[in-house]
């Protein structure tokens, strides 16, 4: 079955500079979720889209924005990188209708360094 | 969404039923219980979730008692690939905004030995 496909996998970058971290949705789910997570920690929670619209903020920077496309894919955008940023970064996807219980399916992440 | 607490580590023999524990003692009518677990730096993968009545698939059981303050996760014969951190999550059902975030906490940390 088809999964969500996250890229790049892996990005490195420096201080100060942009990345942008694709995530395409599994194919008919209209919800998208960004999650965090940084060395030894637990994945947090930054932003969702339903719908391409924003449907709910976590502990997401102010230098960080994202966005979902009309093909449900979405894209997140970080600028004025810190060495703090250096972490994975992951994609779930779900269907954001009934029945809500419906369960997100995480990609496999993109590993983001700052050096 | 409700807390949860596990233990945050279990061994369990190859070939053995690996029982995971969860105490959501604060959980709501309308939240449901999930578990995830994650394999070393891998996406998160979902394994069940269940409401109130005990669930099965091809993966686990998910054993949620009367109550619903409490709930174990069942791996019938664990093998050295289900080395990974377990976390047993509470999500609302709805929330009118499709706010299904997931809040993870600490989880498990499950070692199977040959």
């Amino acid at each position: 079955a088809a999964g969500v496909i996250q890229s790049p996998r892996h990005l490195i970058k420096e201080k100060r500079e942009t990345a942008t971290l694709k995530c395409y949705p599994i194919p008919r789910h209209d919800t998208v979720y960004w999650y965090q997570q940084g060395p030894g920690q637990d994945p947090q929670f930054l932003i969702s889209f339903y719908e391409k619209m924003q449907s709910d903020k976590g502990s997401i920077p102010d230098r960080f924005s994202a966005q979902q496309f009309s093909d449900y894919h979405s894209e997140l955008n970080m600028s004025s990188l810190e060495l703090g940023d250096s972490a994975l970064y992951f994609c779930a996807s779900s269907k954001g209708r009934e029945p809500f219980n419906q369960p997100q399916h995480f990609g496999d992440g993109t590993r983001l360094s700052i050096l | 969404d409700a807390k949860t607490t596990q233990p945050p580590s279990m061994d369990c023999a190859e070939g053995r039923a690996a029982n995971l524990p969860c105490n959501h003692s604060t959980i709501s009518g309308n939240e449901y219980v999930y578990w995830y677990r994650q394999i070393h730096s891998q996406g998160p993968q979902y394994i069940i979730h269940g409401l109130k009545n005990n669930e099965t698939n091809e993966m686990a059981s998910l054993i949620i008692t009367e109550d619903r303050k409490s709930s174990t996760l069942i791996l019938p014969h664990a093998t050295l690939r289900d080395t990974a951190v377990y976390y047993c999550i509470v999500r609302v059902l709805y929330s009118g905004g499709s706010n299904y975030k997931l809040t993870f906490g600490k989880g498990t940390l499950l070692t199977v030995n040959p």
